[in-house]
This record gives structure tokens, sequence and C-alpha cells, in this order.
């Protein structure tokens, strides 16, 4: 069984520039959220979809933006790039949401901004 | 708001040692709490999950306990290996929502 896939695996980027990665989570799960991972703040919670829908979102602005598709896939996208938008980016997969299930990560998308 | 902190922040021992990793939290209304494993620029691995209605978990030679009570966990580490060299974190989820809040973690290196 395929694992949780993050692509691309590493981004460079502007300043200015708008980005979108993609999360495939293992197949039959429904639920996928997204973190990011910087060495200063830690892995912080993005959101999560389930079924399409948001069902929770963290404290990150609005240029953070995300979805979900009928297949489960999911893309977050973030618009007008800043430099301390540079991190780990980690997208997790599990069969619902809100239960006692182990998150399944996948590695990341390393972005960084210039 | 909860708050996940892990002591200590990086580990050195010498192979075969047995160690703790610690891990506490602010606010006992927890959900579950998992230990993760991160290799060096990888993802996250799933190492155990711990129901906040159990005491501990066991795979191999590792073993979670919680007390919920305390707002603790720990990580038991038997026999290590220099395999076993990570980073280690522990995470809480809520009982709203599917969030978890991460720990900063610990960085463990096992000597051979």
């Amino acid at each position: 069984k395929a694992g949780v896939t993050q692509t691309p695996r590493y981004l460079i980027k502007t300043r200015g520039q708008q980005v979108t990665l993609s999360c495939s989570p293992i197949s039959g799960h429904r639920s996928v959220s997204w973190y990011q991972q910087t060495p200063g703040q830690g892995l912080q919670f993005l959101f999560e979809y389930f079924s399409e829908t948001q069902r929770n979102k963290g404290n990150f602005p609005g240029r953070f933006s995300g979805r979900q598709f009928s297949n489960s896939r999911s893309e977050m996208n973030v618009s007008t790039l800043e430099l301390g938008d540079s991190a780990l980016y980690l997208c997790a997969s599990s069969l619902e949401s809100g239960t006692n299930e182990k998150l399944f990560f996948g590695s990341g998308t390393q972005l960084s901004v210039l | 708001k909860q708050e996940v902190t892990q002591i200590p922040a990086a580990l050195s021992v010498p192979e075969g040692e047995n160690l703790v990793l610690n891990c506490s939290f602010t606010d006992s209304a927890i959900y579950n709490l998992q230990w993760f494993r991160q290799d060096p620029g990888k993802g996250l691995t799933s190492l155990l999950l711990i129901q906040s209605s159990q005491r501990e978990q066991t795979s191999g030679r590792l073993n979670a306990s919680l007390d919920k009570s305390s707002g603790r966990s720990t990580l038991y580490i038997a026999a290590s290996q220099p395999g076993d060299s990570a980073t280690y974190l522990c995470a809480v989820k809520g009982n709203q929502g599917g969030k978890l809040i991460f720990g900063q973690g610990t960085e463990l290196s096992v000597k051979p």
C-alpha cells in the first residue's frame, strides 16, 4: 500500500510569488491535515480536510489556503510568499477525522523563499 | 491554550543503554497522545498512540506511558541502538477537532 505522497519534494520561490503543494493520502483515507515545520516554531497545524470540507484551521494568515478533492487528494496554496514562509510543509492522512487513529505523514515539501 | 514541552532538547547515549524521553502538557483534557520519530529532512513516523483512557502502550523496545492528571508522558526505549538516532516528538490531540499540538522534540543520538 502506497504511503502519503507529497509533490514536489523541493521548491524554490521568490517573495511575492504564490505556490501550490500537493498531497495524495493513503488509499481509503479521507482525512488530510497540513503542518508547517520550521526550526524556530517547530510543527504548527495549518488545516484539516475531511470529505472535501475544512474541519479545522490553525492560526495562519489568509494567504494560506487549501482544498480537498473528491478522491481525497489535497492541495495547499500560499499566495504572496514571504521569507518567513520558508519551511518544511508536511501532509498527514488518516481514515477518519477526530478519532483515535495514528496519523501517517508524507516526506514533506521543502519550500525556500528567496 | 495547550502547550507541549519536551525535555531534554538533545540527548546522547552509548549503544545498549535504556533511556527515557519526557513530554509534558498543560491541559489535561486530551483525546490522545502520540509519539513520533523524525529522521533528518524526512516526515514523521508514528510510533505509539495512547488514548486518554489508557495508561501505556508498548511496541517492541518502546513503551509509552501517560499520566493525564499530572500532564506527563514518557517514552522508554530499551537497549538503544544507533538506528534509534532521530528526533522524537510527542503530540497531543485536544477534545475538539483533529488538530495535533506538538512539542519541540528531543534529538537523540545513540553512539556505537
